[in-house]
């Protein structure tokens, strides 16, 4: 069965830290691995990843495949408030995405 | 502006009463899909349309239906709501299967 795990399942931190997300997958005929930005609402998207080994980086955020160890990281640098939110992590292949349930991070002045 | 709006935002609805949720893209997308999303569980897809008239189960299809007529328009249907069926609902759009989506608000359907 397709499934994709994160952790950790919640993170509090202050301001200025840096932390770094979790995604493992096992995803049959997998494609693609995509991370999202929930926060009120509905998911924003952050990255799609296709290849191994090449970090996609958007300001402060930066994300990076393994398709060997079928795993991924989000890292965020010099976290701030408005970074509150839960990440999810999805695995694609020919037909869907497979959702993990998804990573609460907290950043607190 | 690119977008997918869902209507209502939220709903109270009683068991058994049909209700439409209605989602609409103006991107000119192929690809259209529902989730829903519920506490512990993530978000699990419901079903998914590739093009006009081509639709297919997701992973938690029981007590849904949906049509895809016209390529912006793709409705998620509940013949007889159960309190079961409440629950955060996305509608999402992409260009292609696999590609990032567009996600809507949401709709926040409670069955009583």
């Amino acid at each position: 069965e397709d499934k994709v795990v994160q952790s950790p399942l919640s993170l509090v931190v202050h301001e200025g830290d840096t932390v770094t997300l979790n995604c493992s997958y096992e995803v049959t005929n997998f494609r693609s691995l995509l991370w999202y930005k929930q926060e009120k609402k509905a998911p924003t998207f952050l990255f799609m990843l296709t290849s191994s080994g090449i970090e996609k980086k958007s300001g402060r955020l930066s994300s990076i495949l393994d398709k060997k160890e079928l795993f991924s990281i989000l890292n965020i640098t010099a976290t701030q408030t408005g970074d509150s939110a839960i990440y999810l992590c999805a695995g694609g292949n020919t037909d869907k995405l497979i959702f993990g349930t998804g990573t609460r991070l907290q950043v607190f002045p | 502006e690119a977008q997918v709006t869902q209507n209502p935002r939220y709903l109270i609805t009683v068991t058994g009463k049909k209700l439409t949720v209605t989602c609409s893209q103006n991107m000119n997308h192929e690809y259209m899909s529902w989730y829903r999303q519920d506490p512990g569980l993530g978000l699990r897809q419901i079903y998914y349309s590739m093009n006009v008239e081509v639709t297919d189960k997701g992973d938690v299809p029981e007590g849904y239906k949906v049509s895809r007529k016209e390529k912006r328009n793709f409705p998620l249907i509940l013949e007889s709501p159960s309190p079961n069926q409440t629950s955060l609902y996305f509608c999402a759009s992409s260009s292609h299967r696999d590609y990032g989506y567009t996600f809507g608000s949401g709709t926040r359907l409670t069955v009583v």
